[in-house]
């Protein structure tokens, strides 16, 4: 069964802080990683995407991927009130077709 | 900007009834996907279907759902006898082969399904 982990929260930090949101995988094989973010109520929209190990940068936000220990992170710099939703990880199934896996998304807050 | 677009927006039903959920992918997607989210807990695969076909399916999906493209547009999920456990929001989403430029897969705006 493949399987990605997050902390489910909530994690508050203050307007302006760097969020830190941490996400494992079971598949060691996988090739296709992203972020989604999901305000309540709403469908999951794409934030980030990374395929190669490092770092990727994209605004504010920052994804980082480590496929020998199977982590992946994002970061978000300068964090608004308006960041505050559940952020989703996930990950490309094999094949072609692959589905995505998803995680069950880490609550973000960020506190005026 | 190119979306991917779904109605109902919300459905509500009696237990034991059909109903068919409709999407419209992007259109130069070839990969079209279902996926369902049980309220607070995770999204989860139900179906991929690429070339008029079922390419992949879940434990979720069995005999009583079934997908169809009727047209060039259209991308429909059909639940044959509805339980009170599909109530859930699902989400239909599109997008290119993995491992290319189009390995993104976009997110419709979901329909809520109530079963009662």
């Amino acid at each position: 069964q493949k399987e990605v982990e997050q902390n489910s929260g909530p994690l508050s930090v203050p307007e302006g802080a760097i969020a830190s949101l941490n996400c494992t995988y079971s598949d060691r094989g996988s090739q296709s990683f992203f972020w989604y973010r999901q305000y309540s109520g709403k469908s999951p929209e794409l934030i980030m995407f990374i395929y190669s190990n490092g770092d990727k940068e994209d605004g504010r936000f920052t994804a980082q991927l480590n496929k020998a220990s199977q982590y992946v992170s994002l970061l978000i710099r300068d964090s608004q009130p308006s960041d505050s939703a559940t952020y989703l990880c996930a990950v490309r199934a094999g094949g072609s077709q692959g589905n995505l896996i998803f995680g069950k998304g880490t609550k973000l807050s960020v506190k005026p | 900007e190119p979306e991917v677009t779904q109605t109902p927006s919300h459905q509500v039903t009696q237990m034991g009834q059909e109903v068919i959920l409709r999407c419209v992918p992007i259109s130069n997607h070839l990969y079209f996907y279902w996926y369902r989210q049980i309220l607070g807990q995770k999204v989860e695969f139900l179906v991929s279907f690429y070339n008029n076909e079922i390419s992949e399916k879940s434990e979720i999906f069995d005999d009583q759902f079934s997908v169809e493209r009727p047209d060039g547009s259209n991308f429909t999920l059909k639940i044959r006898s509805t339980k009170l456990e599909d109530s859930a929001m699902y989400f239909c989403a599109s997008g290119g082969p993995a491992g290319t430029p189009r390995d993104i897969q976009y997110f419709g705006a979901g329909t809520r399904l109530s079963v009662l």
